[in-house]
């Protein structure tokens, strides 16, 4: 059974400090996707990583994946108060027919002024 | 483009009731996901359906619970009796394709999800 682990859970930090969020999985697979879900929003894709050393960036997140360790980061830069939501680091389960997205249990993030 | 729909948002019944959950998928996309949250614990995986067929209903709870897509294109799930431990938010999401040559195509764009209370 493949297995999520997302820490930390809760996270309060503040503006324009750094942090990181990991990740990390028991099961190999080739699809990582990291999601975040403001307050009775819709999950919104941020990232999707594909394979190993892969890094992506979009404003102050940056995530990467390491296949060999099964290990991956979302790091924030200089956060400001609009990144505060929950994100979600998702592991794509596909095997015998199946494509299913297993979930870590989210990083609520709160970014104080 | 318009977005994965869900209704109602909220939901409230007693114990016994019956509820029906709906959710629109993006349109063209043929693949269309159940995942609940229930309180405290990770998002986990209901069925998936390809067009009107279900693909995979590995993560049904029990018989209580029935999902349906006809034609292929919105989806219902039916809890009948629900349950005190059936309260949670259910998601809906759809896919262009289970896999393809771009991320894109096969990444799952969630709904809003429908928060469900079963008193």
């Amino acid at each position: 059974e493949l297995k999520v682990e997302q820490n930390p859970l809760f996270l309060s930090m503040q503006e324009g400090k750094n942090y990181t969020i990991y990740c990390n999985y028991s099961t190999t697979s080739d699809r990582l996707y990291w999601y975040r879900q403001d307050p009775g929003k819709s999950l919104e894709s941020l990232f999707v990583l594909l394979s190993n050393g892969a890094v992506k960036q979009e404003g102050r997140l940056m995530a990467s994946l390491d296949t060999k360790a099964r290990l991956s980061t979302l790091h924030i830069t200089a956060a400001v108060h609009d990144l505060s939501a929950t994100y979600f680091c998702a592991v794509l389960y596909s095997g015998a027919g199946s494509y299913q997205l297993t979930f870590g249990k989210g990083t609520k993030l709160s970014v104080i002024p | 483009e318009a977005g994965v729909t869900q209704f109602p948002s909220h939901s409230v019944i007693e114990k016994g009731q019956t509820v029906t959950l709906r959710c629109d998928p993006i349109s063209g996309h043929d693949n269309l996901y159940w995942y609940r949250r229930v309180m405290g614990k990770e998002i986990k995986f209901l069925l998936h359906f390809v067009k009107e067929s279900k693909q995979d209903e590995s993560g049904m709870p029990n018989n209580r619970f029935l999902a349906e897509r006809t034609g292929g294109t919105y989806s219902t799930l039916k809890v009948q009796p629900a349950e005190l431990e059936d309260s949670g938010v259910y998601f809906c999401a759809s896919s262009q394709v289970e896999r393809g040559a771009s991320p894109s195509q096969d990444t799952q764009y969630f709904g809003p999800g429908t928060r469900l209370t079963v008193l």
